[in-house]
């Protein structure tokens, strides 16, 4: 069966460089949210779409911006990066409101 | 706000035996719950869910969890653990609609030989 997708799957960034992440979630899945994982930590919630629309925010700095695009893949753009970004930066889609959320396998961020 | 905690970081069991991963739960309105593991350097697996129903689910890999409403409870339950079910687990909560997952911090399962 078809998985949530991500890319890169590592990613090697400069302070005050910008990064952009990508997801692609899995076929007909309409929701798609995007989590953060500090190194051992909890995954939290940065920001979700729902058919293009931004349903939901989290912690998500202003620094960051996303987006879903029309084939719902949907892009993290982060700029000035910090130090303290560095972390897993998960994918997850969702077949509606009351499905289970699917995780891709993350891209992990380092910033030197 | 909707908040879970996991009040054991780690839990060793050895194969063969019961095993439980205790979460604890709080959010207004219906809970809708959740439990995945991460094996290292993965992404999170789904396990189970409870949305309404039965209270005890059954999900992937011999894994169940019991919701208890009045303790505010959805424990994940294995009747015999295996050495492969060694990673980390998060328990999850949201409230109804196209929400978010608040996550609790994880409990790390080590099944010994």
């Amino acid at each position: 069966a078809a998985g949530v997708i991500q890319s890169p799957r590592h990613l090697i960034k400069e302070k005050r460089e910008t990064a952009t992440l990508k997801c692609y979630p899995i076929p007909r899945h309409d929701t798609v949210y995007w989590y953060q994982q500090g190194p051992g930590q909890d995954p939290q919630f940065l920001i979700s779409f729902y058919e293009k629309m931004q349903s939901d925010k989290g912690s998500i700095p202003d620094r960051f911006s996303a987006q879903q695009f029309s084939d719902y893949h949907s892009e993290l753009n982060m700029s000035s990066l910090e130090l303290g970004d560095s972390a897993l930066y998960f994918c997850a889609s969702s077949p509606g409101g009351n499905g289970e959320q699917y995780f891709g396998p993350g891209t992990r961020l380092t910033v030197t | 706000a909707q908040s879970v905690a996991q009040p054991e970081d780690q839990v060793n069991v050895a194969e063969g035996n019961p095993l439980t991963v205790k979460c604890t739960y709080s959010v207004s309105g219906n809970p809708y719950l959740f439990w995945y593991v991460q094996y290292p350097n993965r992404g999170l697996q789904f396990l189970l869910k409870y949305i309404t129903g039965d209270n005890l689910v059954k999900g992937s890999y011999g894994f169940e969890a019991e919701f208890n409403k009045s303790q505010t409870s959805f424990h994940l339950k294995k009747p015999s653990a295996l050495v492969s079910d060694s990673a980390l687990y998060f328990c999850a909560v949201r409230d109804s609609g196209r929400r978010a997952l608040t996550f609790g911090s994880g409990t790390r399962l080590q099944v010994q030989p």
